[in-house]
């Protein structure tokens, strides 16, 4: 079955960016959503079919893929956009929809 | 406004049943694909199954199908997930999602609104 691979973390400071990346075979291929957690709230679209940002969502993320990764960028963070973020694609070969395990932003 | 609440979770015995309902509001469920999302606690989310809009095609995870049945109802604006023969592993909170777009099967779209989830606990 297809696989996704995240970072288990990534932390960066107020103000810096951060870049969450999504390791897939091909992935380039495939279109990749981006999803916020928080504890005890829904999960958030934040980025649909690689870079489209839903309207609600702020212009400082945006999302990219090419090759084997895709990789969700956020500038000028801010401590509200600590989170669980995870990637997610359909396989077509399985039929199956499939999460990355997932990344948990630090905001220092 | 969209809102999807779920309900029906509950600490159960293994090879018990659970019927899950997501009721939708702020938009006609039966436009759009619906899906079952669960999360391990402390662990990332799975995909559960999913129920295209004009319930033409149903899908499910290898490790619930055969055990878990998706459904829907349109006079209700709400999705269902019947597990059977659960097992300690299905432990999960489980969310309802919506698919983005409109009178499409189309599976590799997002879901671009959630609910906050129902937990089932499977243990003796």
């Amino acid at each position: 079955s297809y696989v996704l691979t995240q970072p288990p973390s990534v932390s960066v400071a107020p103000g810096m960016t951060a870049r969450i990346t999504c390791g897939g075979n091909n992935i380039e291929r495939k279109s990749v959503h981006w999803y916020q957690l928080r504890p005890g709230q829904a999960p958030v679209l934040v980025i649909s079919y690689d870079t489209d940002r839903p309207s609600e969502i702020p212009e400082r993320f945006s999302g990219s893929n090419s090759g084997n990764t895709a990789t969700l960028s956020i500038i000028r963070v801010e401590a509200g956009d600590e989170a669980d973020y995870f990637c997610q694609v359909w396989d077509r070969d399985s039929d199956q929809k499939v999460f990355g395990g997932g990344t948990k932003l630090t905001v220092l | 406004e969209v809102r999807l609440v779920e309900s029906g979770g509950g600490l159960i015995q293994p090879g018990g049943s659970l019927r899950l309902t997501c009721v939708a509001s702020g938009f006609t469920s039966d436009d759009y694909d619906m899906d079952w999302v669960r999360q391990v606690p402390g662990k990332g989310l799975e995909w559960v199954s999913s129920i295209s809009w004009n319930r033409a095609n149903v899908n499910y995870a290898d490790s619930v199908r055969g055990r878990f049945t998706i459904s829907r109802d349109s006079a209700k604006n709400s999705l269902y997930l019947q597990m059977n023969s659960l097992r300690p592993e299905d432990t999960a909170l489980y969310f309802c999602a919506k698919h983005k777009k409109k009178w499409l099967v189309q599976p590799n779209d997002a879901f671009d609104n959630w609910g906050r989830g129902t937990m089932v606990t499977v243990s003796s």
